[in-house]
């Protein structure tokens, strides 16, 4: 079955610094990436939509030089928190968009941000 | 009001009932998925539906497109299917996916 993964699974960082998390589509390429975020007791919210080889679509309210997002190749999209602050401390998910279905979206484990 | 509405918030079960979790939404989808997150945080997707029924194990997914509506039953639950599970639509309009809520399941031994 398709497989996306994420690096790390867990940060833990120092307010001001950036920390970049990496989401991997392991056995299928994938146009369209999303990343998502959710606060504990809370649902998923959809921060943007990564497509290989142009800039990501962010939804309103959301920062784009806050979170930056680079969707290099066909199998890696990049998440980059910068200048971290308490408030970004968050569980980040990434999915990928099937390239078979496009209705079909196959989600990475996340990965837990703490800025002290 | 939310756009995906689940129910309940909170279900306790013994093991081996039936489960059932709801889920209404009030906007024009293309796909339904049903998702399941684990303490720790990763997600599994259980079921994309657009119309009819699936199955897969104990696990049944229905859908209404009619009544805007769907439904997640477990059969025989266990104590492993001890999770969150997450309602959410695929907009006709606009490509992306929203959430419900989340239900949150324990099975009792």
């Amino acid at each position: 079955g398709a497989v996306v993964s994420q690096h790390p699974s867990r940060v833990i960082c120092k307010s001001g610094t950036s920390v970049k998390i990496e989401c991997r589509s392991l056995d299928f390429q994938a146009t369209t990436m999303f990343w998502y975020r959710q606060f504990p007791k809370k649902s998923l919210m959809l921060m943007a939509t990564s497509n290989e080889g142009s800039k990501a679509t962010y939804e309103q309210g959301v920062e784009k030089d806050k979170f930056l997002i680079n969707h290099a190749s066909l199998t890696l999209s990049t998440l980059t928190v910068t200048s971290a602050h308490p408030e970004d401390s968050s569980f980040y998910i990434c999915s990928a968009r099937s390239p078979l279905d496009y209705n079909e979206q196959f989600f990475g484990p996340g990965t837990r941000l703490t800025v002290l | 009001k939310n756009e995906v509405e689940q129910s309940p918030q909170n279900l306790t079960a013994q093991e081996g009932e039936f489960i059932t979790i709801n889920c209404s939404y009030s906007v024009g989808i293309s796909a339904l998925h049903w998702l399941q997150q684990h303490p720790g945080g990763g997600i599994v997707s259980l079921f994309m539906l657009s119309s009819g029924k699936k199955k897969h194990g104990r696990l049944i997914a229905t859908i209404n497109i009619q009544e805007k509506h769907s439904s997640l039953h477990i059969t025989a639950s266990h104590p492993r299917d001890s999770a969150v599970y997450i309602c959410a639509v695929l907009l006709l309009y606009g490509n992306k996916l929203v959430f419900g809520a989340g239900t949150i399941l324990r099975v009792k031994s």
